[in-house]
């Protein structure tokens, strides 16, 4: 079945550095990857939606020039966390977007410390 | 390698009726179980369990956890059309040093039709 792989699963960073998180599709081509922060009590908050080969979407109150999102292929979408201070520590998380039965193909997510 | 493995993928059912979606699972040093509603956006928390055979009951929802079957089901009774999502469940194993990630299944899509 379709599979998204996200490395890292974990990083430490230094306050000042960036981070790169990846996601890759792995048999399937995802059109549509979705970037996710999860806060405290479980919630998962849309930080963004990327589409192959165009800019990505943006929702309220994210920082695109802080989280740069960058889908240059089909199978490969990846989130940059520039600058990195302690309260970017969160647990990002992407999905593909499927629009058959097969719902959403989630990334094992990232846990990112900034120290 | 973590699995977790949602059934029915797909559920069409009348308003009024009850439904109750299944979620198995395989994690090694397993912490808790996790249900969301995705509808549009980002996927709602609806529950999370830890412990077998404790109901969390959030008004027609309701769910538990079989930790000795590797199971949890999510029930909805008297639905309504704005039920009508993708249901997901995650597991969240216990990692080394307070790390973790989550395993999602594939989601089932319900549909109640008035």
């Amino acid at each position: 079945g379709a599979v998204v792989s996200q490395h890292p699963s974990r990083v430490i960073c230094k306050s000042g550095t960036s981070v790169k998180i990846e996601c890759r599709s792995l048999d399937f081509q995802a059109t549509t990857m979705f970037w996710y922060r999860q806060f405290p009590k479980k919630s998962l908050m849309l930080m963004a939606t990327s589409n192959e080969g165009s800019k990505a979407t943006y929702e309220q109150g994210v920082e695109k020039d802080k989280f740069l999102i960058n889908h240059a292929s089909l199978t490969l979408s990846t989130l940059t966390v520039t600058s990195a201070h302690p309260e970017d520590s969160s647990f990002y998380i992407c999905s593909a977007g499927d629009r058959g039965l097969s719902g959403y193909t989630f990334g094992s997510g990232t846990r990112l410390t900034v120290v | 390698e973590d699995k977790v493995v949602q059934s029915p993928l797909s559920l069409v059912v009348h308003e009024g009726d009850t439904v109750t979606l299944n979620c198995s699972y395989e994690v090694t040093n397993f912490r808790s179980l996790l249900w969301y509603k995705q509808e549009k956006k980002a996927p709602t928390f609806l529950f999370m369990l830890t412990s077998s055979g404790i109901e969390k009951k959030s008004g027609r929802l309701s769910s538990i956890l079989d930790k000795k079957e590797l199971f949890s089901i999510l029930n909805i009774t008297a639905t309504q059309t704005g039920d009508s999502a993708i249901y997901l469940c995650a597991v969240e194993p216990i990692s080394g040093a307070g790390s973790y990630q989550l395993t999602f299944g594939k989601g089932t899509k319900l549909s109640v039709i008035p």
